[in-house]
């Protein structure tokens, strides 16, 4: 079964200094996808970025990474040059490729606040 | 071009009532998802439907049903309501049914069942 842990509940971030989200997974599977969305207060999930299993280099996308340790299986999202409207929840997420459906498992998330 | 729409915003309803939640996906995208979010967790998947056809349910009792139309629009109904259905429903759409279809999502509709 899939499942996806983030550990930190919450995290803080001085503005304009980088932040590490921490994301590990857990499957069986060969082929899966990982992805990233942030979730401010309004309620909407933004998609940040994805990453492939089979990938051989780490996604960037903008002010995003993702450090994609398959071995560690950890999939941890770097935020650059953080902004104050970085602050809100982020959730990574994982996708089986083998099953041919699109469903995502979620994790519990982790609030990141950026100080001014 | 205009992203996920979901209506209603907002739903209060008593328990036992039946609730129908509505979704329009991105224009040219053929697949759509619920998910349910309860406060404090992550999403929860609840149904994909790829050209008007069931391609995966979550594990959620039969109270709750969807279906998607011609214009790939979709409708997720929840039956006989309870306290815990109390939740933010988010709807994404994707261009594709798997694979590489990365998954958009609308504002969602917060559903509170007293």
């Amino acid at each position: 079964a899939q499942k996806i842990t983030q550990t930190q509940p919450g995290m803080f971030v001085q503005e304009k200094e980088a932040v590490t989200l921490d994301c590990t997974y857990d499957t069986s599977d060969p082929s899966y996808g990982l992805f990233w969305y942030k979730q401010p207060s309004s309620g909407e999930m933004i998609f940040l970025i994805y990453q492939g299993s089979y990938d051989q280099q780490n996604a960037t996308e903008g002010r995003y990474s993702l450090n994609f340790q398959k071995a560690r299986k950890s999939a941890n999202l770097v935020i650059s040059a953080s902004q104050l409207g970085d602050s809100a929840m982020y959730f990574c997420a994982m996708r089986d490729d083998q099953t041919g459906a699109n469903n995502l498992f979620f994790g519990t998330g982790t609030r990141l606040t950026v100080i001014p | 071009d205009a992203g996920v729409t979901q209506s209603p915003t907002h739903l209060i309803k008593t328990r036992g009532q039946q609730v129908t939640l509505r979704c329009s996906p991105i224009s040219g995208h053929k697949s759509v998802s619920w998910y349910q979010q309860v406060l404090g967790q992550g999403p929860q998947f609840i149904f994909q439907y790829y050209e008007k056809e069931e391609r995966g349910r979550g594990n959620f009792p039969d109270r709750f049903s969807a279906r998607q139309f011609p214009n790939y629009s979709s409708e997720l109904n929840v039956n006989a309501l309870l306290l815990g259905d109390s939740a933010l429903y988010l709807c994404a759409s994707s261009y594709l049914a798997g694979g590489q279809g990365t998954q958009y999502f609308g504002p969602g509709t917060r559903l509170t069942v007293l």
